[in-house]
């Protein structure tokens, strides 16, 4: 039973425009969302997250909008740059909670 | 600099032996984690630990067996009852009561291969 959904599997964006990654959960329990960016052959990095309690969370060029009525949240990444290709992952936690389900990744191939 | 190790970085193993993954973390972490993954399924949880001498399973802990005898180390064992052992390992590592950038730390895989 996949949790956590990203079912995109590959995005392809020009570089400078507005890249939007989208990831669906089912559990109503889930209260913290991450994503995390990975390059081949190395661990996955921290990029993003939000709280439930929150429906926006920016950082620099990166935002993350969760709308948790419709259990969705997305990453916003704007100007999308050539570094940005990687593969990302969307991740959430129960409350009190400290293992991550994750989701299957978004392959983003940032063209210049 | 503190941070979490994984070796070896490639392994290559024949069908029906055993094989184990290092990891080690001296980031005075309580939990630790094993995660597969596999192409178009994202990272699947195989064990995890959250105090020493203590673990669960994960999701997908067939074939595999850990151990955490020590804080900073939590080895991976695939064993020959692991049907497709053909992965990227990747070993993790948290602070209690912390999600955020701060909480949770990945080493840099293991690519497991069975010959």
């Amino acid at each position: 039973d996949q949790q956590v959904k990203q079912n995109s599997p590959s995005l392809s964006v020009q570089e400078g425009r507005i890249s939007i990654l989208n990831c669906d959960y089912t559990n109503s329990m889930f209260d913290y969302f991450l994503w995390y960016k990975k390059y081949p052959a190395e661990g996955p990095t921290f990029l993003i997250s939000i709280s439930s309690i929150k429906d926006k969370n920016e950082d620099g060029r990166f935002t993350v909008f969760l709308n948790k009525s419709a259990k969705h949240l997305s990453l916003h990444i704007v100007p999308s740059q050539p570094g940005d290709s990687a593969v990302y992952f969307c991740a959430a936690s129960v409350q009190g909670a400290q293992k991550l389900v994750f989701g299957q990744g978004t392959r983003l191939t940032i063209n210049p | 600099d503190g941070g979490i190790t994984q070796s070896p970085k490639y392994l290559f193993r024949k069908e029906g032996q055993n094989v184990t993954l290092s990891c080690e973390q001296n980031l005075n972490h309580d939990a630790m984690y094993w995660y597969r993954q596999d192409p178009g399924q994202g990272l699947r949880l195989i064990y995890y630990s959250q105090i020493v001498n203590d673990f669960q399973k994960g999701d997908i802990a067939e074939g595999y067996s850990v151990s955490r005898e020590k804080k900073e180390s939590f080895p991976l064992t695939v064993t020959s009852a692991q049907k497709n052992p053909t992965a990227f390992y990747l070993c993790a590592s948290s602070i209690a009561r912390r999600k955020d950038r701060y909480g949770y730390t990945f080493g840099s895989g293991t690519r497991l291969t069975v010959v």
